[in-house]
């Protein structure tokens, strides 16, 4: 069956530095891979798609790479800031099926 | 503005009683879906619905049931079938899925917290 898996829970850095998250996945062939940011007791928001044939793709401080090889993505935050502590979800789009989400990993960036 | 509206923000349901959670967008998305969410724990899809008048089952269908009378609305349905309707439960739109572009995301709502009496 399809598995997502996001590296760790929660993630516990320093401001400043950045923040490397991990989302790997099995028996899948997503064509995309979305990731998200969900604050507490709100809807996650969307962030950033990749796309099979891009290796990365920037927002701002956010960096996102797809290694379908790996069959993995990794999401960067550069010089993160406490106000990017979140959960952050993956998201690997196959065909026209729902979105699965991985269970997240907690970021804390702490000042 | 447009968005995804879902109501009540807390809900409390008695042993027995079927609760109903709205959910309007006026994105004139095609895709609408109903997520749960537990503490720790990834979202789970309970419903989808591609287009009006259809909709498919998730992961998680047994003790929940849904309606696509209209383009904007997608309610869902808590049955007293559900035994542990305890949740966080977000409802999400997008463009229909196999869009030619097929990039779809999801816009969510603000999510209906559900407790059991």
């Amino acid at each position: 069956s399809q598995k997502i898996e996001q590296n760790s829970e929660a993630l516990n850095i320093q401001e400043g530095k950045t923040a490397t998250l991990t989302c790997n996945y099995t028996n899948y062939s997503p064509a995309y891979l979305q990731w998200y940011r969900q604050d507490p007791g709100r809807g996650p928001v969307f962030l950033l798609l990749i796309r099979e044939n891009e290796k990365e793709k920037r927002k701002e401080r956010l960096k996102v790479t797809f290694d379908t090889t790996l069959k993995q993505s990794l999401f960067h935050i550069t010089a993160s800031q406490p106000a990017d502590s979140a959960t952050y979800l993956c998201a690997p789009l196959s065909g026209n099926t729902p979105l699965v989400f991985g269970k997240g990993t907690r970021l804390s960036v702490i000042a | 503005d447009g968005g995804i509206t879902q109501s009540p923000k807390y809900l409390f349901r008695k042993e027995g009683q079927n609760v109903t959670l709205s959910c309007e967008q006026n994105l004139n998305h095609d895709a609408m879906y109903w997520y749960r969410q537990d503490p720790g724990q990834g979202l789970r899809l309970i419903y989808y619905s591609q287009i009006v008048n259809d909709f498919q089952k998730g992961d998680i269908a047994e003790g929940y049931s849904v309606s696509r009378e209209k383009k904007e609305s997608f309610p869902l349905t808590v049955t007293s079938a559900q035994k542990n309707p305890t949740a966080f439960y977000l409802c999400a739109s997008s463009r229909r899925p196999g869009h030619p572009k097929g990039d779809e995301k999801l816009f969510f709502g603000s999510g209906t917290q559900l407790s059991v009496l």
